[in-house]
């Protein structure tokens, strides 16, 4: 079945420089991945997209990248900011809208 | 606040209650998901209305757990007789969609359950 999984549990980046958060899939037919920013006493919030018939999406500070050869994804987020640490993971939507999660990466960045 | 909402956020109990959660859901979304989630690990899904109907649970989902949506709008997930086990974050989300492409799940805050 499909699964996500993530590379590193914790990343600490400085402030002001780009982080990249991994992702790797096991299943050749998923077609869609989502990113999720979850904070600190929150629920997970939606940031981007990307549907494999894309390599690249781009959305406001984040990219998101997609390798089908080696079925890994990666988020990309310019200038990183204080607001931006938080746990993030890569879900990949299923049957009846169930959305499988990874295990997630904690960002921590340092002022 | 017009985004999804959950009550209680903390429920202390001890083993062998039952406790009751609620989740209400944006207004107008005809789906309401919950999920379960344990420290360091992703949410993992539980079950999913389409208005009042539950259309899937997670075999995660074990006899001991129960949740309605008795009028397509509000949901209750209750545990009975809480084991340790049941202690995480229940998340709920929400969203609208008539077909079964992927809609935008919205969350909750959640509700952290202790048993101790």
């Amino acid at each position: 079945g499909e699964s996500v999984g993530l590379h590193l549990p914790t990343l600490s980046v400085q402030e002001g420089d780009n982080s990249i958060i991994n992702c790797a899939y096991s299943n050749s037919a998923s077609d869609y991945f989502i990113w999720y920013k979850q904070e600190s006493g929150k629920g997970p919030q939606f940031i981007i997209d990307i549907r494999s018939n894309m390599d690249k999406r781009q959305g406001q500070r984040v990219t998101v990248l997609l390798n089908k050869t080696v079925k890994h994804l990666s988020l990309q987020i310019a200038a990183t900011q204080p607001g931006d640490s938080a746990v993030y993971f890569c879900a990949e939507p299923g049957g009846y809208q169930k959305v499988t999660f990874g295990t997630g990466t904690k960002l921590q960045v340092i002022p | 606040d017009t985004g999804v909402s959950q009550d209680p956020r903390h429920k202390i109990t001890k083993r062998g209650q039952n406790v009751t959660f609620r989740c209400d859901p944006i207004s107008e979304h005809n789906r309401l998901y919950w999920y379960r989630q344990t420290l360091g690990q992703g949410p993992e899904f539980l079950t999913y209305f389409q208005n009042e109907a539950q259309l899937e649970k997670s075999r995660l989902l074990s006899d001991r757990f129960s949740a309605e949506r008795p009028k397509g709008s509000f949901s209750t997930l209750e545990i009975q007789r809480t084991e340790q086990g049941d202690s995480a974050m229940y998340l709920c989300a929400s969203s609208v969609g008539q077909t079964s492409s992927y809609n935008e799940q919205f969350f909750g805050p959640g509700t952290r359950l202790t048993v101790l």
